[in-house]
């Protein structure tokens, strides 16, 4: 069935250092989303992108999405203590779009 | 506009005791899913409706039933609980998008912490 990976599992970063965190499909992706859960809260969503070699950005954040639509990449520029959390890609096949899978997450947190 | 409502927001069960996870939206989406969070896990679908009267398995559907008889609602049932669906369970809503066909973001509600003893 679609796997969704994503890596690294946590990332540790002093405050102003940049952060990026990347999410692997075994199967082309219709589209995909991604998320941010602060802890003991639910996910809220960032952005989508469905379009192969998409960027999208906001503000300090970079969104990405790979030519083959079975990658994609989230880089956060000069973090801040604001963006502790744990960021998830979430991803739908070509076959059923409906069907979201979400990566396992990568917690940030950043040292001030 | 209270988005997306989970009730009860904590349970504890003991083990073969059954329960009902209710779900409800009152942003009109056709589409609503049920997910459970374990920790290092991230998030996996159990079930999910994509319309009135239509339901459909997803990674995780063993020891869990759905139902959607409204639009609005989307109920998680677990006839006899077991240790292993101690978890944190998650609603969400959506909706179609087109141009091109696709679904929109995923609107979550706040979760349900269950503990089977």
């Amino acid at each position: 069935g679609q796997q969704v990976m994503q890596i690294p599992q946590y990332q540790h970063v002093q405050e102003g250092e940049d952060f990026t965190t990347y999410c692997n499909s075994s199967t082309t992706l219709s589209n995909i989303q991604w998320y941010k859960q602060r802890p003991g809260g639910h996910p809220v969503f960032l952005i989508q992108l469905v379009k192969s070699g998409e960027v999208k950005k906001q503000k300090r954040l970079t969104f990405q999405f790979g030519e083959a639509k079975k990658n994609s990449s989230l880089h956060i520029t000069a973090t801040q203590t604001t963006d502790v959390g744990t960021y998830f890609c979430a991803g739908s096949s070509v076959y059923n779009f409906n069907k979201f899978y979400f990566g396992s997450g990568t917690k940030l947190n950043v040292k001030p | 506009n209270a988005g997306v409502t989970q009730t009860p927001k904590f349970r504890v069960l003991k083990t073969g005791q059954s329960m009902t996870l209710l779900c409800a939206q009152d942003m009109n989406h056709e589409y609503m899913y049920w997910y459970r969070q374990d920790p290092g896990m991230g998030l996996r679908l159990i079930h999910y409706s994509v319309g009135e009267g239509t339901t459909a398995k997803g990674e995780v559907p063993d020891g869990y039933n759905v139902s959607r008889l409204k639009k609005q609602n989307f109920l998680l049932g677990l006839e006899s609980a077991a240790p292993s669906q101690t978890s944190v369970y998650f609603c969400a809503s959506s909706y179609p998008r087109s141009d091109p066909p696709n679904t929109g973001e995923l609107f979550f509600g706040e979760g349900s912490r269950l503990t089977v003893l």
